[in-house]
């Protein structure tokens, strides 16, 4: 079948670093999106892997281990704008994500 | 990034009547559509895959006849909430895929329609 592992709920300190992992696995792989939801928007694009290592974007990075169906979000810096769920989501052959819950990214002043 | 939208942004009906809300690919075109819906605390739930000229694809558990899809252009779908009742009050999330050669595929979302039936 086809899932998504992420932890459920995060804290971290205003200007920290935080990495949220994710473990998944799909019928057919076309890449790994992570996406940010602030409660009642839809999900925002952060970044996308396709081939394995580290994507890096501003603050956000993101990094891609195929063989091993295992992903992680490095967030740099933290603002307390950064609080939201942030989710994990693989696009199988299909071309549809495969969503989890999400992680529940809690920051503290 | 591509631009999707979404209309109404919010609505608010009575039970028993139907509602309408489309989805837009504003600046490509987009075979395939995405129907989400989402509950408070709870992950995106896909409802439907919806293709240009051709039927709805419905995961389990949806009813086709209670959520009508249609994608007649390649830049809109129509996802209309047939008789519906106070359990439909969902967010619902629409995405379009953009197909960019064999190395990148994104969905772009819209920013969501929040349905409350009273």
């Amino acid at each position: 079948g086809q899932n998504i592992d992420q932890p459920t709920e995060m804290t971290a300190t205003e200007g920290a670093i935080v990495q949220i992992n994710c473990t998944y696995q799909t019928s057919g792989f076309n890449g790994l999106f992570w996406y940010q939801q602030h409660a009642g928007e839809a999900p925002t694009f952060l970044s996308y892997n396709v081939l394995d290592g580290l994507e890096e974007k501003g603050r956000f990075s993101s990094f891609l281990s195929r063989s091993k169906g295992y992903s992680y979000l490095l967030l740099k810096e933290l603002q307390m704008k950064d609080s939201a769920s942030y989710l994990c989501a693989p696009m199988d052959s299909n071309y549809q994500l495969i969503w989890g819950a999400g992680t529940k990214l809690i920051i503290k002043p | 990034g591509a631009v999707v939208s979404q209309h109404p942004s919010w609505v608010i009906c009575k039970s028993g009547t139907s509602v309408k809300i489309e989805c837009r690919s504003l600046d490509f075109q987009a075979t395939t559509m995405f129907w989400y819906r989402q509950f408070p605390k709870q992950s995106l739930m896909l409802m439907a895959t919806s293709n240009e000229g051709s039927k709805a694809t419905y995961e389990q558990g949806v009813e086709k006849d209670k959520f009508l899809i249609n994608h007649a252009s390649l830049t809109l779908s129509t996802l209309t909430v047939t008789s519906a009742h106070p359990e439909d009050s969902s967010f619902y999330i629409c995405s379009a895929l953009k197909l960019a050669g064999v190395s990148y595929n994104e969905q772009f979302f819209g920013p969501g329609t929040r349905l409350t039936v009273l």
